[in-house]
């Protein structure tokens, strides 16, 4: 079946850091990509989506591109603040948005000033 | 606009109990999903609802979970009787529906269970 492998966290960065949370899939077809963002006491909030391959999805400061040959969609971002510290989730969702999305397992990203 | 409004945010229980949580989606979303989220985990799908059609219910426990989506808005998940492994986060996602690719899932911020 489908699955999505994050790189291992947590990740302590210092601010102003670059970051990159890799993302790896495994699908049948064409899926959708996206980065969902968890904040502390919070619900997860879509950050960025590509929805084929060679497409950069992009937000906030955050990129990532769809690589259908490599089958990645890394997170990254070129400075990171204090504000970015939360839990980052890779997902994917086949067959459009309307079917199930299948997560990794999360990334806890903590930044220092 | 109001976003994905679930209820209650945290819910602690002894193990047998039965227990309920509640989901209101965005208004005019008509696709639904429920999600557990264990801890240190990403969220799995549970159900999704297609307006009041339970469209994909294949990860649900039947012997102990249900849901029902009667009018097709709110939903309800319930858990009975609770057992110690189910204590996690129970996430509710609504979306506009369809099967085009742009579709986004939008989250509520979860329900915490305890069971002791």
């Amino acid at each position: 079946g489908d699955s999505v492998t994050q790189m291992e966290g947590p990740v302590t960065l210092s601010e102003e850091a670059f970051l990159t949370i890799n993302c790896t899939y495994t699908a049948t077809g064409y899926p959708s990509l996206f980065w969902y963002v968890q904040y502390p006491g919070e619900g997860l909030q879509l950050l960025l989506k590509a929805t084929k391959a060679d497409d950069k999805g992009s937000n906030k400061g955050f990129e990532a591109t769809y690589r259908k040959e490599t089958t990645s969609f890394h997170l990254e971002k070129g400075s990171v603040q204090v504000s970015d510290s939360a839990v980052y989730f890779c997902a994917l969702s086949d067959q459009g948005g309307a079917q199930k999305l299948v997560f990794g397992q999360g990334t806890r990203l903590t930044i220092n000033p | 606009e109001a976003g994905v409004v679930q209820s209650p945010r945290y819910k602690i229980i002894e193990k047998k109990q039965p227990v309920a949580f509640w989901c209101n989606p965005i208004s005019g979303h008509n696709t639904l999903y429920w999600y557990l989220q264990n801890l240190g985990q990403g969220p799995e799908l549970l159900i999704r609802y297609e307006n009041e059609e339970a469209v994909d219910d294949s990860q649900l426990p039947k012997d102990r979970f249900s849901a029902e989506r009667l009018k097709g808005v709110d939903s309800t998940l319930k858990i009975q009787p609770a057992e110690l492994g189910d204590s996690a986060v129970y996430l509710c996602a609504s979306s506009l529906g369809g099967q085009g690719r742009e579709n986004i899932q939008y989250f509520g911020a979860g329900t915490r269970l305890s069971v002791l």
